[in-house]
């Protein structure tokens, strides 16, 4: 079956600690997204990658880095930067235009506690 | 600029009742518009999409939603609510050039009253 996978379901951490959630998909898709959840304000972007080797910041990037060195996998690293890293992080996927409406589809998410 | 409003962050009905989560958009160019629906502890799931060939869209589990440009608006509707509806349901809009990232709205939570 195709879709995203993300692991570990549930992470935890000492505050201090970088940590790494992974993203993989095989639907052949170009673009990739990482949003952060917490509960009452929805989906915030934190970086997005149209094409390999290459990604944005979006709205929330600070303490948060990416890096797409294949066209399946785009991991986020969450740094000791980051102020308050506890939450459920989705990763997601869309196609490339002229393919569809763009809708994007969600992995099953990770969520990340932080102490 | 683009943006979603949903109205209510959370929404109760009665199993069997009407279920209508509201949802208003500002789009500077024609846009593709999108439910999701997020059960807890798990990812979005696409509900149903708005592409401009047809304003009554119609989805997955009994959902549907009506684009209508002059109100602005693209409200989410099921006849006869179930138990199994209970969930976050959420709104999105996007451009159509590839670099158009997709809004998300900040969520509507639907509970289900036995």
């Amino acid at each position: 079956d195709g879709g995203i996978t993300q692991s570990p379901k549930y992470l935890f951490r000492k505050e201090g600690q970088n940590v790494t959630l992974s993203c993989e998909q095989n639907l052949n898709h170009d673009a990739m997204y990482w949003y952060r959840q917490d509960p009452g304000q929805g989906l915030r972007l934190i970086y997005y990658s149209q094409i390999v080797n290459d990604f944005q910041k979006g709205d929330i990037a600070e303490g948060y880095s990416v890096s797409r060195e294949k066209k399946e996998s785009f991991p986020l690293t969450v740094t000791s930067a980051q102020k308050n890293p506890t939450a459920f992080y989705l990763c997601a996927s869309r196609q490339a235009p002229g393919q569809g409406a763009y809708e994007q589809y969600f992995g099953p998410g990770t969520r990340l506690t932080v102490t | 600029a683009q943006s979603v409003t949903q109205l209510g962050s959370h929404v109760s009905v009665s199993e069997g009742a009407l279920v209508l989560l509201r949802c208003n958009y500002s789009s500077s160019v024609p846009p593709y518009l999108f439910w999701y629906v997020q059960y807890p502890n798990q990812g979005l799931q696409l509900l149903l999409k708005y592409t401009s060939a047809a304003t009554l869209v119609k989805g997955i589990n009994g959902f549907e939603a009506e684009f209508k440009k002059s109100e602005t608006s693209f409200h989410l509707t099921k006849p006869s609510a179930h138990m199994s509806d209970a969930a976050e349901y959420f709104c999105a809009v996007s451009g159509m050039n590839r670099d158009d990232k997709i809004i998300f709205g900040k969520g509507t939570r639907l509970h289900i009253l036995p």
